[in-house]
This record gives C-alpha cells, structure tokens and sequence, in this order.
C-alpha cells in the first residue's frame, strides 16, 4: 500500500499480557516515530529511529515499553506486563528524506487492556 | 525545550463563519510548525506546514497559517466553515536541528453547526 500500515487496528489484552504493535512505513521513509494518544489527550511522543542513528527513545514511560526497527524498514513496540494505563491509540508515523519535514500517520493500533 | 498551547480544546462555530484556532510554540530556535486534522477514528492528516521562506502558509481545504515570530503564534484560519470541517485539529512544532520528534499540542475539537 501508499501508506503508513499499522496492525492490529485493535487489540484487547488481558492485564500483565505482553503486546506488540507492528508498523509499516512508507517505502523509502528514513524516519520513523511512534507516539501515543490517550482518551482526550493530545499525542505523546514515545520513540523515534532516524535510518542507522540510536533511536531517541526519551518519550518511552517506562521500562515495560520498548521498540525495534528491523532493516530499517519495519518497526515493532512491545509493551511487557500491560497496565490498564496502557489503553490508548498508538501511532506511527514516517517521513522521508531529506529533511523529514512532513511526518504521515498510519490509522493507529487501539489497545485496550482489561 | 519545545512546547506547544493550543487555547481552547473545543471551538464552536457556525457554518460559513471564519474558523480561527490559535496555537502558541515555545522554541529556543526558529522551529518549523505542522497543522495536523483527525477525523473520527482515523490517523492524523497534514493540513499545512511553515518551514521557511513566506510566513503566510496555505494548506488544504481552504486552511491557511501564518507564522508570527515575534508573537509565537501559528494560528490556524478559515474564512468559511463548512460541516465537513468538523474534526480536531492539533498544531505541532518540530526544531530543525537536534530533536527531530514533533511535539504535539492537546489539540482542539472543532464542531460546526448548521
């Protein structure tokens, strides 16, 4: 497909489950950012790759949460040991050289935690 | 570090009266500036963005911006609301250099009544 590809779209897991989200970015997109989106909140930054840089992962909550990027391409976030503060929207998006100025967001994973 | 208010998290307006959502931005650097549109249960779609150049941006569906340093504002403006412009709206700033993460405001639901 054209777009950044998130899957699930939804996911409803059991507390203390562990979680992967997978994203998919556009074709040739060098940067790479998830963020999250809570009920009635705006969207907090959590990682972010940048080609074969470190990944700035100064907006990840906690140590239960963290995220790979594989071949520079595909992306995973993998929350351990969900909370029932976990539920939320999470996004990806991905944006393309040089410059990254324009990010593109995929429809986003809804993770519900029960 | 960078930061963004969004004054108001909920507009009112009625259809065919001038849309204006203000967005403020805290930046040590010039920074650019995204104004992004989420319709329900959907990702995150770029409306306009000032990198450089003309301070005066317009985006799509009849949206513009204008950047104003000396008042920190990037306020988001339409002369005519239309129902299909019902959404929420987040500003996000982004520095050129160092952190490339966007930093999201809390957004603002717009609604149009008829």
């Amino acid at each position: 497909g054209a777009g950044v590809s998130q899957s699930p779209s939804n996911k409803v897991t059991e507390k203390g489950k562990d979680v992967e989200l997978r994203c998919d970015p556009i074709s040739g997109h060098t940067a790479l950012y998830w963020y999250r989106q809570s009920l009635g909140q705006g969207l907090e930054f959590l990682i972010y790759f940048q080609g074969n840089s470190a990944p700035d992962k100064s907006g990840l909550p906690s140590d239960r949460f963290s995220a790979e990027r594989t071949g520079g391409s595909v992306s995973t976030l993998t929350i351990q040991r969900t909370q029932q503060e976990d539920s939320a929207v999470y996004l990806c998006a991905s944006s393309p050289p040089p410059g990254n100025t324009e990010a593109f967001f995929g429809q986003g994973t809804r993770l519900t935690v029960v | 570090a960078q930061s963004v208010t969004q004054l108001g998290s909920h507009v009112s307006v009625s259809e065919g009266a001038l849309v204006l959502l203000r967005c403020n931005y805290s930046s040590s650097v010039p920074p650019y500036l995204f104004w992004y549109v989420q319709y329900p249960n959907q990702g995150l779609q770029l409306l306009l963005k000032y990198t450089t150049g003309a301070t005066l941006v317009k985006g799509i569906n009849g949206f513009e911006a204008e950047f104003k340093k000396s008042e920190t504002s990037f306020h988001l403006t339409k002369p005519s609301a239309h129902m299909s412009d019902a959404a929420e709206y987040f500003c996000a700033v982004r520095l050129e250099t160092g952190r490339r993460a966007l930093t999201f405001g809390s957004g603002t639901r717009l609604q149009v009544q008829p």
